[in-house]
């Protein structure tokens, strides 16, 4: 099965900070990348898919990209409602695999 | 619009049964493979069972490998999962998905397995 390895596990940032969250996979799965925002009790929230494309309502200071078999989440500007934590997950295949999760705390 | 309804979770008691059930709507059901995804309190995602759109390839996680049982009716645009023998660390929130170049999800239905 494909590993995606998530970092960093927490993140501490303040208001405005750009903040930058890294997942790699164990090998390529050709950009079926998303990511997620969850913020407790309530479901993953779709931000990014297939590795860069931003989802409709999504904020534009949410923004994906790759390199290879490495992906990174930015947030340009860190805004009050964006302290949550953050999953990657690949969907190459039917099996789906999750990074494990990046809180970003407020500093 | 995509919709996924989760339902069917509760508690039950370990080595019970129970079948989560996921109504979908504002898609061609038959056109896509569906997912479950779990997640358990306090606890990463985790992937559980995949469906082709046809229902004939099925893919399980080790961790429910044999004891739960992943179905689709497409003429009634539900997705199941069916889950035996249950135990305490199958405590979590189930969400249904749709896997398609963007990634659709439902809100979750909670299963409490008590020992």
């Amino acid at each position: 099965d494909i590993q995606m390895t998530q970092s960093p596990s927490t993140l501490s940032a303040s208001v405005g900070d750009r903040v930058t969250i890294t997942c790699r996979a164990s090998q390529s799965i050709r950009s079926w990348l998303a990511w997620y925002q969850q913020k407790p009790g309530k479901a993953p929230k779709l931000l990014i898919y297939k590795a860069s494309s931003l989802e409709s309502g999504v904020p534009s200071r949410f923004s994906g990209s790759e390199s290879g078999t490495e992906f990174t989440l930015t947030i340009s500007s860190l805004q009050p409602d964006d302290f949550a934590t953050y999953y990657c997950q690949h969907y190459n295949s039917y099996r789906w695999t999750f990074g494990q999760g990046t809180k970003v705390e407020i500093k | 619009e995509v919709q996924l309804l989760e339902s069917g979770g509760g508690l039950v008691q370990s080595g019970g049964s129970l079948r989560l059930s996921c109504a979908a709507s504002g898609f061609i059901f038959r056109s896509y493979a569906m997912i479950w995804v779990r997640q358990a309190p306090g606890m990463g995602l985790e992937w559980v069972s995949a469906i082709s759109g046809g229902g004939d390839i099925t893919y399980y996680a080790d961790s429910v490998k044999g004891r739960f049982t992943i179905s689709r009716d497409n003429s009634k645009n539900t997705l199941y999962l069916q889950m035996n023998s249950l135990r305490a660390e199958d405590t979590a929130t189930y969400y249904c998905a749709r896997q398609d170049e963007s990634v659709s999800w439902g809100q979750g239905t909670l299963v409490t397995v008590s020992s």
